[in-house]
């Protein structure tokens, strides 16, 4: 199963960009990454996904390498709210498997 | 408010009990997800439904018995669980064999004494 590792915690000033990275050296071709947030006694909250291509929602963007071994989820202009923890997710293959990562522990101060 | 609904919110049992834990979903979604999250870990998948068939099981425990009634509907079926399987069970549901993101409630805390 394709794996994630992500740095366990960051900090970003409110309105600043916070750039989260991820890297999956293992991925598949065929392989999607996933990135959702999880704050404090909530369900994950899926924020946007991608193959190969860069993404872009009204939530965040996406950059995946070329070779598709890293990614990093942008926050634009962060707010206290965007305080969370942070999951790269792959899904495994043509499977229905997600496995999460270990998460960053985004921090956003004033 | 998520479109993924999980009862009860918290539920305290003890070793002896039968309890279920719950979830419905009315999107459509005919691929439903349990994993479990300890506190300050990541949620860990537990077994996946595709199409009302259990189509993964982790290698969970007996003690813990997924059911899918129809489509919109899973249960968590729980008897003589122990500390340790105190938790946040969370449920989740997406589209099978497509690329949409999964769709997650907001959890059951559970509580075994």
């Amino acid at each position: 199963d394709a794996k994630t590792t992500q740095p366990p915690s960051m900090d970003c000033a409110e309105g600043r960009a916070a750039n989260l990275p991820c890297n999956h050296s293992t991925i598949s071709g065929n392989e999607y990454v996933y990135w959702y947030r999880q704050i404090h006694s909530q369900g994950p909250q899926y924020i946007i996904h991608g193959l190969k291509n860069n993404e872009t929602n009204e939530m965040a963007s996406l950059i995946i390498t070329e070779d598709r071994k890293s990614s990093t989820l942008i926050l634009p202009h962060a707010t206290l709210r965007d305080t969370a923890v942070y999951y790269c997710i792959v899904r495994v293959g043509n499977t229905d498997k997600l496995i999460f990562g270990t998460g960053t522990r985004l921090q956003v101060f004033p | 408010d998520t479109e993924v609904t999980q009862t009860p919110k918290h539920l305290v049992m003890g070793m002896t009990n039968k309890k279920s834990l719950k979830c419905e979903q009315h999107m459509g979604h005919r691929a439903m997800y349990w994993y479990k999250q300890k506190a300050k870990k990541p949620p860990e998948l537990m077994f996946v439904y595709s199409y009302e068939k259990l189509s993964i099981n982790e290698s969970v425990p007996s003690r813990f018995s997924p059911e899918c009634p129809n489509s919109s509907l899973l249960n968590l079926h729980l008897h003589a669980l122990q500390p340790e399987d105190s938790a946040l069970y969370l449920c989740a549901s997406t589209t099978t064999g497509g690329l949409s993101p999964l769709h997650f409630g907001n959890g059951t805390r559970l509580t075994v004494t």
